[in-house]
């Protein structure tokens, strides 16, 4: 069955590190996104890619980085720079920007850092 | 800019009670309208949309009529189970390309109790 896979499930990391969150979709979708969720504040965009090569900020993309190498994979890096990464982090896919289509989203991934 | 406003929360019912979760929007344009449904711990999975003035979404005994004329889109149920009991998100996507992306309501919890 198609869909998108995040990994791992749970992560922890110490403060000072960088770690990357998984994101592949066999959906032969175009579109894929990063949204961080955080409890009472709803969805918030972090970064998007419409093509392979490349990708746009969203609304909170400072302290992450992220890379399309592939139309399958999405990659997330939150860098040390993050303030406060604890969050639960979704991965979501489109076939492309046409209105009537939404989002296809992964599990999600709940970082700690400790 | 587009927005969406759900009714705050969080929703108690208790078991075969009837269900409506409200939610207006604001576009600059017609939007297709959708329902998402978050589970704990998981991702969003796509409950319901509709793509046209007076289409109505309909899935798992949910509905939604979209009403360009009050510009809502509110979710009913007629006899809601414990294991409707999650967290509900509206959304309203607009256009074609690069910047066509899902806007999303805060979410609203439902709980259910038996």
């Amino acid at each position: 069955d198609g869909g998108i896979t995040q990994s791992p499930k749970y992560l922890f990391r110490k403060e000072g590190q960088n770690v990357t969150l998984s994101c592949e979709q066999n959906l032969n979708h175009d579109a894929m996104y990063w949204y961080r969720q955080d409890p009472g504040q709803g969805l918030r965009l972090i970064y998007y890619s419409q093509i392979v090569n490349d990708f746009q900020k969203g609304d909170i993309a400072e302290g992450y980085s992220v890379s399309r190498e592939k139309k399958e994979s999405f990659p997330l890096t939150v860098t040390s720079a993050q303030k406060n990464p604890t969050a639960f982090y979704l991965c979501a896919s489109s076939i492309g920007g046409g209105s009537i289509y939404g989002y296809t989203f992964g599990s999600g991934t709940r970082l700690t850092v400790v | 800019g587009d927005s969406v406003t759900q009714m705050e929360g969080p929703v108690t019912l208790s078991e075969e009670a009837f269900l409506t979760i409200n939610c207006t929007y604001t576009a600059t344009g017609y939007p297709s309208l959708f329902w998402y449904v978050q589970y704990p711990g998981e991702g969003l999975q796509l409950l319901l949309k509709a793509t046209k003035a007076d289409d109505k979404g309909s899935n798992k005994g949910f509905e939604a009529t979209y009403r360009k004329e009050t510009t809502s889109f509110h979710l009913e149920k007629g006899s809601v189970q414990v294991s409707d009991s999650a967290v509900y998100f509206c959304a309203l996507r607009l256009g074609a390309g690069a910047n066509s992306k899902l806007t999303f309501g805060k979410g609203i919890t439902l709980s259910v109790r038996p």
